[in-house]
């Protein structure tokens, strides 16, 4: 059962480089959704999708960007990476909306120099 | 937006011992899901509360929504070395869900 998988689990970034950071899902999950953890912030919300073609900004959106082609799949585009996006980004899912079962996959642990 | 406030946010006991969780806010809720992170990985699903004033129980976890739907307490019993890890509790909202910044427990032997 692979669930939610997040690739890479680590990555190293210079500043103004761009990247992207893979989510896949294998439960027809029709909602997804992107966080970063912060010491000492919590879990913040960045994008979210409620199905394929649809997405939304959440309450710290800037610098990233989402797609949904596919049910399975809802990548982060980094667009020119910064030291203030260091952070371990978490993907989502659960079958209907925020209110129902989160399944999260194991992070990307991303630093930025 | 929404903010939820947990406390305390470190906590330090020794295994045997009780020990409760709390996370408040001046939002109304839908419902209110607890979940549990330990180093390295993503959170783990706990509980979801829905009702105001329902009470669910994991074993030694007892999890109760606030009557108005804006609070919740997570009250662990004769804590033990596994419950060790990052608790957060989580509100959801129409679409999207806001989490608290979390409780570090740390159960020592």
């Amino acid at each position: 059962n692979a669930g939610v998988t997040q690739t890479p689990k680590f990555q190293v970034l210079k500043t103004g480089q761009s990247m992207t950071l893979q989510c896949a899902q294998d439960m027809n999950h029709e909602y997804m959704s992107w966080y970063r953890q912060d010491p000492g912030m919590g879990l913040r919300l960045i994008h979210y999708s409620v199905g394929a073609g649809i997405t939304d900004q959440g309450e710290v959106p800037n610098g990233y960007n989402v797609s949904r082609s596919t049910t399975e799949d809802f990548p982060l585009r980094l667009l020119s990476a910064a030291p203030s996006q260091t952070s371990v980004y978490f993907c989502a899912s659960s079958w209907g909306q925020a209110g129902q079962p989160q399944h999260f996959g194991d992070g990307t642990r991303l630093s930025i120099l | 937006t929404q903010l939820l406030e947990q406390s305390p946010q470190f906590l330090s006991i020794q295994e045997g011992e009780n020990l409760t969780v709390y996370c408040n806010s001046s939002s109304v809720f839908s419902s209110l899901q607890w979940y549990r992170q330990e180093p390295g990985e993503g959170p783990v699903l706990l509980v979801t509360v829905v009702t105001g004033g329902e009470v669910k129980k994991l074993k030694r976890l007892t999890f109760q929504f606030g009557d108005a739907r804006k609070d919740s307490s997570l009250h662990i019993t004769a804590a033990q070395t596994g419950d060790t890890g990052l608790y957060l509790c989580a509100g959801a909202g129409y679409s999207t869900l806001t989490f608290g910044k979390g409780t570090m427990l740390l159960v020592s032997p």
